[in-house]
């Protein structure tokens, strides 16, 4: 059974705190892995990594995927209260001739000023 | 960057009702979509696939009498809550991607029946 699991599942630090969130997965017919923050309605998507030790960056933000050891990290840097959000991990895979979405547990961040 | 319009945001309504919700990619045809259901403090399910022209593809454990799911063309499908009691009430979203791209989400749909 295809599986994403997201750790630590919730995490409090101070504002300039760096952060480290993990998502590690068991799935067949992988095609990419998506990071999405959600505040109070729907995702938004961060990034979307398909190939291994490639860092995508986006400000504060990086990500990174290891698809021998089948996981990926999202560094948040310098946090600012405006990180506080639940982040979630998403694998899309294939299947029967489509494709569909398998999304992580989440982290809840919180970050203090 | 792309927009998926979900409508309505918010239905209250009796037990014994139907309720639909739509979703509409406003600048892109979209090849999927996807409905999901969210309960609080807990991550997104995926309650099924929606390709547009063919029948929607349910995850296990969903009914597909209780969910009705018409994805009429490339922009648009709707979700339909038949004859809806209050263990239906939760968070609805849906999304749509192009192949090979992110999903995009709309609002989300907060349901409650009472």
């Amino acid at each position: 059974e295809d599986k994403v699991v997201q750790s630590p599942l919730s995490l409090v630090v101070h504002e300039g705190d760096t952060v480290t969130l993990n998502c590690s997965y068991e799935v067949t017919n992988f095609r990419s892995l998506l990071w999405y923050k959600q505040e109070k309605k729907a995702p938004t998507f961060l990034f979307m990594l398909t190939s291994s030790g490639i860092e995508k960056k986006s400000g504060r933000l990086s990500s990174i995927l290891d698809k021998k050891e089948l996981f990926s990290i999202l560094n948040i840097t310098a946090t600012q209260t405006g990180d506080s959000a639940v982040y979630l991990c998403a694998l899309e895979v294939t299947t029967s001739g489509t494709y569909k979405y398998i999304f992580g547990t989440g982290t809840r961040l919180k970050v203090l000023a | 960057g792309a927009v998926v319009s979900q409508h309505p945001s918010r239905v209250i309504c009796k037990s014994g009702t139907s309720v639909k919700i739509e979703c509409r990619s406003l600048d892109f045809q979209a090849t999927t979509m996807f409905w999901y259901r969210q309960f609080p403090k807990q991550s997104l399910m995926l309650m099924a696939t929606s390709n547009e022209g063919s029948k929607a593809t349910y995850e296990q454990g969903v009914e597909k009498d209780k969910f009705l799911i018409n994805h009429a063309s490339l922009t648009l499908s709707t979700l339909t809550v038949t004859s809806a009691h209050p263990e239906d009430s939760s968070f609805y979203i849906c999304s749509a991607s192009l192949w090979g791209q992110p999903q995009h989400f709309g609002d989300g749909t907060r349901l409650s029946i009472l």
